[in-house]
C-alpha cells in the first residue's frame, strides 16, 4: 500500500537533547511538509521541500532543522533550541502540482521529560 | 489577516440534522480547495476536493464562491460518526503551499 510512514508514534525528549522524527513516503510525491499542531489549535507549517536537496522555512522554523537527501524521506530534527517542543507533529506529501491534495502520515507525539 | 478563516464552533447537532460550515480565504490567487476531516488525536484525512462547479459525495456537498472568496461544506442526515473537526484547506496557484483553517468542531448528538 502506498502511504506516508512516520516514526516513532510517541517520543520523549530530555532537556538539551536533539531528537529526529522520521517521515518516509512511497507515493512518489515531489513535495513534503512538516507541521506542528498544539492542542485545540490549527496546523502550523515548520518546513517544506519541493524537490530533493531543497527546502524552505515555514512559519515556525526556529528550533527545527530538516534534510531532503532522498525523494522518499524528509526527517525533522527538533533541536534543543526549540524551548516548547511538546506537540503533535504531522508529515505530509503532495505531488506538488495544482489541484492535488496533501496526504498525511499518522503523526508523532513529542513530549518533554 | 489569516489566509484561511473558519468558525471554530463547536457545532452540536442532533442525528439526522443538516449542518453547514463556511470558510473564507484572503488570497484571490488561491487555486484549489479541500475539506479535511480530523478525528481527535489523529491525522487529517482528505474528505473531498472542492471544484468550481460544486461537487457532491454522498451526504456531503462542497461549494466554492470565488467572487466572495469562500467555500462551504454541507452535511446532510448527520451521523454520530460525523463527529470530528473539519479543516478547510486552500492551495496557491503554484501548488506548493497549503493554508489551513483552524478547523470547525462538529458533535452529532444521539
Amino acid at each position: 500500500d502506498g502511504g506516508i510512514t512516520q516514526s516513532p508514534k510517541y517520543l520523549f525528549r530530555k532537556e538539551g537533547q536533539n531528537v529526529t522524527l522520521s517521515c518516509e513516503q512511497n507515493l512518489n510525491h515531489d513535495a513534503m511538509y512538516w507541521y506542528r499542531q498544539d492542542p485545540g489549535q490549527g496546523l502550523r507549517l515548520i518546513y517544506y521541500s519541493q524537490i530533493v536537496n531543497d527546502f524552505q522555512k515555514g512559519d515556525i522554523a526556529e528550533g527545527y532543522s530538516v534534510s531532503r537527501e532522498k525523494k522518499e524521506s524528509f526527517p525533522l530534527t527538533v533541536t534543543s533550541a526549540q524551548k516548547n517542543p511538546t506537540a503533535f507533529y504531522l508529515c505530509a506529501s503532495s505531488p506538488g502540482t495544482e489541484y492535488q491534495p496533501q496526504h498525511f502520515g499518522d503523526g508523532t507525539r513529542l513530549s518533554i521529560l | 489577516r489569516k489566509e484561511v478563516e473558519q468558525d471554530p464552533g463547536p457545532f452540536n447537532v442532533p442525528e439526522g440534522a443538516t449542518v453547514a460550515f463556511n470558510c473564507t480565504y484572503s488570497n484571490s490567487a488561491s487555486q484549489s480547495f479541500f475539506w479535511y476531516r480530523q478525528d481527535c488525536r489523529k491525522e487529517p484525512k482528505l474528505l473531498m476536493s472542492v471544484y468550481s462547479s460544486g461537487n457532491e459525495d454522498g451526504r456531503f456537498t462542497a461549494q466554492l464562491n470565488r467572487a466572495s472568496q469562500y467555500i462551504s461544506l454541507l452535511i446532510r442526515d448527520s451521523k454520530l460518526s460525523d463527529s470530528a473537526t473539519y479543516l478547510c484547506v486552500v492551495n496557491m496557484r503554484n501548488g506548493n503551499q497549503f493554508y489551513f483553517g483552524t478547523g470547525t468542531s462538529l458533535t452529532v448528538i444521539p
